[in-house]
């Protein structure tokens, strides 16, 4: 596809359930970021891809919180036993560059996650 | 790490006049800062950025400033219209790690 594409755009939740957001990057994006948006805030940064690899999981709230991307394109973001502090945009992005300064950021439309 | 803090938070300007948003960082090896803009229910997108290298960037009716010694940095929309609404989030990246740092955005809202 043209941009960058998340699934589900919405997603209600029993607390104490698993979920898992999927993310799809623009073809030949090599840096892939999950971004945390609670409302009425900037996105917070979860983590960071190169590739296949994680280089920076250093805001992931807690060890529920569990980041994929395997094949260096599809990624996807898993929370276990969610809580309702949880609820929350979780923005996906992903650009061209490695190093600082990847360039700009595409991101996804955001899955939107209700903990109730 | 880095702390970016913008203001104002809402701001509401009437259609023609110009709209101004500040915000500041705390780590100077920073050197570049985007400027998104996230209509209600949409993805954020890049409207200009600029580098540490440069003091001004302009695009159209948009343009951004950068004051490296006092770390901070503005966005400047003149002759605002309509679908100028939105939120806008600016953020600071450092040259190394990867990390964009977002400030808490600003909901534009211009009044036909």
């Amino acid at each position: 596809g043209a941009g960058v594409s998340q699934s589900p755009r919405y997603k209600v939740a029993k607390r104490g359930q698993d979920v898992a957001l999927r993310c799809d990057p623009i073809s030949g994006h090599v840096s892939l970021f999950w971004y945390q948006q609670a409302l009425g805030q900037g996105p917070e940064f979860l983590t960071y891809f190169q590739n296949e690899a994680q280089l920076d999981k250093s805001g992931l709230p807690s060890d529920r919180f569990f980041a994929e991307r395997p094949e260096g394109s599809v990624s996807t973001l898993k929370i276990q036993r969610t809580q309702q502090e949880d609820s929350a945009v979780y923005l996906c992005a992903s650009s061209w560059g490695t190093g600082g300064n990847t360039g700009e950021l595409f991101f996804g439309e955001g899955s939107r996650l209700t903990v109730l | 790490g880095e702390n970016v803090e913008q203001h104002p938070s809402t701001l509401s300007v009437q259609e023609g006049d110009s709209a101004v948003i500040k915000c500041t960082y705390s780590d100077s090896a920073s050197n570049y800062f985007p400027w998104y803009k996230q209509e209600l229910g949409k993805r954020p997108q890049l409207i200009i950025d600029i580098r540490s290298n440069v003091g001004e960037k302009k695009d159209q009716r948009i343009a951004v400033t950068l004051n490296k010694t006092a770390k901070h940095f503005s966005l400047h929309i003149t002759e605002t219209q309509p679908e100028d609404s939105a939120v806008y989030f600016c953020a600071a990246s450092p040259p190394t790690g990867n990390q964009f740092y977002f400030g808490t955005g600003t909901s534009l809202t211009v009044i036909p």
